[in-house]
């Protein structure tokens, strides 16, 4: 069964810091990956995909992730964080074995930004 | 930037009742799903919609819940008979054609409280 894992549930970073949320992923065929992003009160919005090509893959407000298949992980990063980063992140995969392009979302990492 | 709406955005039912959610996709998208999250847990797929019929539905998807494009505009969820365990946060996402996008388009959710 295709799955999406976040081991963390909060990641702490202070403002202008580095930050990676982590995510790794077990599919059957080629990962279609995506990070979605959920303000409080909001819905999901969307971050970033890797479908195929360059294993790093930028997204909006300065987002990247790095697909590594060795790894099957997909992380979220940003070279300096903003206290308006502050929110819910969830990752995602295309369900393969599904008819249709469903998602199947991780549970979700907050990432707490502190000035 | 064209969006994807719900209504309401907030819902509040007695055990027993019907209640049906409303969201609007975005005009050109072609593929419509329902997710639900419960409060505190991951986002969970409940049905997709393609060509006027259901394409996937998952096991949450009993009989209680339905759905419907009625105008060809709005994309609706139906749940016939409301229990407690379906109070959740559920959001309507659309998403296009093209096999090289993928990415769903979120709204931003309707809280449905049963009490």
């Amino acid at each position: 069964a295709q799955s999406v894992a976040q081991p963390e549930d909060q990641v702490n970073v202070a403002e202008g810091n580095p930050l990676t949320v982590k995510c790794t992923y077990s599919v059957s065929g080629n990962p279609y990956l995506f990070w979605y992003v959920q303000y409080p009160n909001r819905g999901l919005q969307f971050l970033l995909k890797y479908i195929t090509g360059d294993n790093l893959v930028k997204g909006s407000y300065g987002f990247e992730a790095e697909f590594n298949k060795s790894q099957t992980s997909f992380h979220l990063k940003k070279p300096s964080a903003l206290v308006s980063d502050s929110a819910l992140y969830f990752c995602a995969v295309r369900d393969n074995g599904g008819a249709t392009n469903k998602l199947i979302f991780g549970t979700g990492t907050l990432l707490a930004v502190q000035p | 930037e064209p969006e994807v709406t719900q209504t309401p955005s907030h819902q509040v039912t007695q055990m027993g009742q019907e209640v049906i959610l409303r969201c609007v996709p975005i005009s050109n998208h072609l593929y419509f799903y329902w997710y639900r999250q419960i409060l505190g847990q991951k986002v969970e797929f409940l049905v997709s919609f393609y060509n006027n019929e259901i394409s996937e539905k998952s096991e949450i998807f009993d009989d209680q819940f339905s759905v419907e494009r009625p105008d060809g505009s709005n994309f609706t969820l139906k749940i016939r008979s409301t229990k407690l365990e379906d109070s959740a946060m559920y959001f309507c996402a659309s998403s296009d054609l093209a096999i090289s996008s993928y990415e769903q388009y979120f709204g931003p959710g309707t809280r449905l409280t049963v009490t």
